[in-house]
């Protein structure tokens, strides 16, 4: 059963410091997703690749956030620095188009 | 004004009822229109999809396109308590991006 990891699964940190999260996307997927989730917000994307290039980092605030995918197995998120206001569940999704994104459990990450 | 809007709920309703959950839109560019079932601490799972207007329907679930009131419904036929959960909605302009536009979800309480 292909599943979409992410880790860590729990994360709290103070202000100021960086905030690295990790995803590996179901083998054979070309697409990789990250997510933002609040109560407020709902889910918001940051940005995706395909085929392991960045399509679109729109949605991500550029001047602390950045994300990555150094291979195929791999996609990262990082934070840095951290602020309490980026508290909220960060998701990974990977698919193969529009009807297929599956989700990772996500990374609730706390600032504090 | 979010391009697209969903009721938070939270709904409460009887075992055996029929459940409506509902999203209203803006873009009359949206084609493809998706919900998304997530249990507490999980990530979104695909449960329906449907591209342009109709009704759609797998089991217990209906889900229905009005695009010339840009209103879309998931409908839920003898809710059971693992029914239970927050319902998003998401929706997408083109099959050629996998961008999708979520709602922030409705949440569903079916109790016995």
């Amino acid at each position: 059963d292909a599943r979409v990891t992410q880790t860590p699964r729990d994360k709290v940190t103070e202000m100021g410091q960086e905030v690295t999260m990790r995803c590996q996307p179901i083998l054979g997927h070309n697409t990789v997703f990250w997510y933002r989730q609040t109560m407020m917000q709902g889910l918001e994307l940051l940005a995706y690749f395909r085929n392991r290039a960045p399509l679109d980092d729109s949605g991500m605030p550029k001047d602390r956030f950045s994300a990555e995918m150094p291979d195929a197995t791999l996609a990262t998120l990082k934070i840095q620095p951290s602020e309490p206001r980026d508290s909220a569940v960060y998701f990974c999704a990977s698919g193969q188009g529009v009807y297929t994104q599956y989700f990772g459990p996500g990374t609730r990450l706390t600032v504090l | 004004q979010k391009e697209v809007e969903q009721d938070p709920g939270p709904l409460s309703v009887p075992e055996g009822a029929i459940v409506s959950l509902n999203c209203t839109y803006s873009n009359s560019a949206f084609q493809y229109f998706m919900w998304y079932r997530q249990y507490s601490r999980k990530g979104p799972e695909l449960l329906m999809y449907t591209y342009s207007s109709g009704n759609k329907e797998d089991g217990r679930f209906t889900a229905q396109v009005d695009k010339s009131s840009k209103y879309i419904s998931l409908f839920i036929r003898d809710s059971q308590p693992s029914d239970s959960a927050t319902y998003l909605c998401a929706m997408s302009a083109s099959g050629n991006t996998d961008k999708l536009i979520f709602g922030t979800g409705t949440r569903l309480q079916v109790f016995p």
